[in-house]
């Protein structure tokens, strides 16, 4: 079985400031993993994923994610954050399958202007 | 374009009543899920169904049951609601054809309370 962990729950930032949300995962089998932002009153929204290749991933809205293998992490990063990016995020993986989905309890990011 | 989309989107019920939740979707999906999203507990998988003949149970399936009516209905039921079953629910899809299984689409949600 896999597990997520997020590392934060909340996460305030000044608008324009870096951020950066962990994520941890664990798992005996290969993984792929995402990245899920949820704006008020809506659904999900997928941000990037990882399926395989490169350990950089390149997301909407100027988001990006780096696998780490060694560390079982993905953690997502912002260079510039806007008003805007106020939401909750959400790590989540999946087996190479697509079976089951596990997701983290979320982090709550609030770009402070 | 094509939509996931959940009826009601709000609900409140009394303890014991019997509720549906129904999904939609215009996609073409063959895979088909509900999740559970409670404060600090994020999200948490019900049933998934990956065709119409297929039904699984997820990880906190006990006091539900689904029914998958067509490839593009999938239907969630509380035969006896009780109050920690309140929660906002979500239905997701998956395409196993395009190879990208992997990424799910998300309803808008169902406000459940119970009281």
């Amino acid at each position: 079985a896999q597990s997520v962990t997020q590392l934060d729950s909340q996460v305030p930032v000044f608008e324009e400031a870096p951020v950066e949300l962990r994520c941890n995962y664990s798992s005996s089998v290969s993984v792929y993993l995402f990245w899920y932002v949820q704006y008020p009153n809506q659904g999900l929204q997928l941000l990037l994923k990882y399926l395989s290749g490169s350990t950089l991933v390149k997301g909407i809205n100027g988001f990006e994610a780096e696998f780490n293998k060694s560390q079982t992490s993905f953690h997502l990063r912002k260079p510039s954050v806007h008003i805007s990016d106020t939401a909750e995020y959400f790590c989540a993986v999946s087996d190479w399958g697509g079976n089951q989905f596990y997701f983290g309890t979320g982090t709550s990011l609030t770009v402070i202007p | 374009d094509a939509d996931v989309t959940q009826t009601p989107r709000n609900r409140i019920t009394k303890t014991g009543k019997r509720i549906m939740l129904e999904c939609s979707q215009t996609k073409g999906h063959d895979r088909m899920y509900w999740y559970r999203q409670d404060p600090g507990l994020g999200l948490r998988l019900i049933y998934y169904s990956f065709d119409v003949k297929d039904i699984n149970k997820g990880e906190i399936s006990d006091g539900y049951s689904v029914s998958r009516q067509a490839q593009a209905k999938f239907s969630l039921s509380l035969e006896s609601a009780i109050p920690n079953q309140t929660a906002l629910y979500f239905c997701a899809t998956s395409d196993s054809g395009t190879g990208n299984y992997n990424e799910q689409f998300f309803g808008p949600g169902t406000r459940l309370t119970v009281l």
